[in-house]
């Protein structure tokens, strides 16, 4: 079935430095990427999405590019603020899971001033 | 983006009681809705899937009994906690989406507290 692995946390960094937290699946066929992101007590917000292999996502200043070849989806972000503080979870659509999302563990981003 | 809004952010009740969360899109038609289950610093867990008008699928280790899912509009959907006990104290998060190869949207989440 599928799945998906995230970069462990938690990560700490300080402000304006560069970010990247790593994440690679398993999946059959072409299945659609997302990067979520999740304040305190909050449910989860869509970051965003590439849906074919090659796809660049991009939002807020984070990136992250469909590479089939790797099976990965790194999520990259220049410069940090501590307001980017937040749980990122990785997910992917398709394959043998259909309409469900499958979603990676969660890495927790603490930006520290 | 779309916008699920879910029902209550948080409740506290006593153990035995049942507990009623509602998700709701309010601005678009969802013909499929999850029930996800978090607990502290851990992913999301998916306890069911529910079609509306259809009977929910749950995942497996979930009871049905205990966490009962209706979706008998395109636009609500619910999850009662029956004879909610501590152990059932999590996060509860739903989301939604409109069609089966569209993007899914995401309440907010429901603290639920049993004392």
């Amino acid at each position: 079935g599928n799945s998906v692995t995230q970069m462990e946390g938690p990560v700490t960094l300080s402000e304006e430095a560069f970010l990247t937290i790593n994440c690679t699946y398993t999946a059959t066929g072409y299945p659609s990427l997302f990067w979520y992101v999740q304040y305190p007590g909050e449910g989860l917000q869509l970051l965003l999405k590439a849906t074919k292999a090659d796809d660049k996502g991009s939002n807020k200043g984070f990136e992250a590019t469909y590479r089939k070849e790797t099976t990965s989806f790194h999520l990259e972000k220049g410069s940090v603020q501590v307001s980017d503080s937040a749980v990122y979870f990785c997910a992917l659509v398709g394959g043998t899971s259909g309409s469900r999302l499958t979603f990676g563990e969660g890495t927790q981003l603490t930006v520290n001033p | 983006g779309a916008v699920v809004s879910q029902h209550p952010s948080w409740v506290i009740c006593k153990s035995g009681t049942s507990v009623k969360i509602e998700c709701r899109s309010l601005d678009f038609q969802a013909t499929t809705m999850f029930w996800y289950r978090q607990f502290p610093k851990q992913s999301l867990m998916l306890m069911a899937t529910s079609n509306e008008g259809s009977k929910a699928t749950y995942e497996q280790g979930v009871e049905k009994d205990k966490f009962l899912i209706n979706h008998a509009s395109l636009t609500l959907s619910t999850l009662t906690v029956t004879s909610a006990h501590p152990e059932d104290s999590s996060f509860y998060i739903c989301s939604a989406k409109e069609q089966v190869d569209t993007e899914a949207f995401f309440g907010q989440g429901t603290r639920l507290t049993v004392v």
